[in-house]
């Protein structure tokens, strides 16, 4: 089944606790990208990726990282998260650029930090 | 900075009434394009509709309409004869000058039975 995955679905940590929340595609999609959503503000870019080792920032970046070492993952890293990360996370893919056409989303990983 | 703005926060009708979502955007750009996703109340994110900015022909699938008018920068999605099944929070979307996605906040859609 094509699918993007998203691990942990939940998550609850405390400030300061580096952690990564794995992105994983099966449909051989050349570009993969990091939302975050909060309540009133719509879905929010913080990286993307339209290659393998090719990493661009989105709107809000700041406190993320990300790597693209092969094609089908594209992890994020929180190296010090703080309470102002508290946010539901989605990772997407695509075969090109969002002008080509529909995204696919994974699950969402619902994140919280004490 | 371009921006996508869904003023409807929250939106409740009872079920058969038709209902327009509405969605206004602001360019540079001369190519862009336009997408409404769904997220229902499990969360995911369902895609519905992408729209270049040169094709200015209205599209209808099945009870779900979009109207883009380039003139006012608008994209304005319609479902008629809703159904309970239609709740979830709707978002327009455009693409920027870097090809990545400008989301609006989203509108709430409440079908009451």
């Amino acid at each position: 089944e094509a699918q993007v995955t998203q691990n942990p679905r939940y998550l609850i940590t405390v400030t300061g606790k580096k952690l990564t929340v794995t992105c994983s595609q099966n449909m051989n999609h050349e570009y993969m990208s990091w939302y975050r959503q909060d309540p009133g503000l719509g879905l929010r870019q913080i990286y993307y990726s339209m290659n393998v080792e090719v990493t661009d920032k989105g709107d809000v970046p700041e406190g993320y990282k990300v790597s693209r070492k092969e094609k089908r993952n594209f992890p994020l890293i929180l190296e010090s998260p703080s309470p102002n990360q508290t946010s539901l996370y989605f990772c997407a893919s695509s075969p090109s650029a969002p002008t080509g056409g529909e995204q696919y989303f994974g699950p969402g990983t619902r994140l919280t930090v004490t | 900075a371009q921006k996508v703005t869904q003023a409807q926060t929250e939106i409740s009708v009872v079920e058969k009434e038709d209902v327009t979502l509405d969605c206004v955007y602001e360019t540079r750009d001369t190519t862009y394009y336009l997408f409404w996703y769904k997220q229902p109340p499990s969360g995911e994110l369902v895609f519905l509709i992408r729209r270049n900015s040169f094709d200015e022909q209205n599209e209808i699938s099945g009870r779900y309409s979009w109207n883009f008018q380039k003139s006012t920068s608008s994209f304005n999605f319609t479902i008629t004869a809703s159904q309970v099944v239609d709740s979830a929070v709707y978002f327009c979307a455009k693409t920027d000058s870097n090809y990545q996605l400008i989301w609006g906040a989203g509108t709430k859609l409440i079908i009451k039975p």
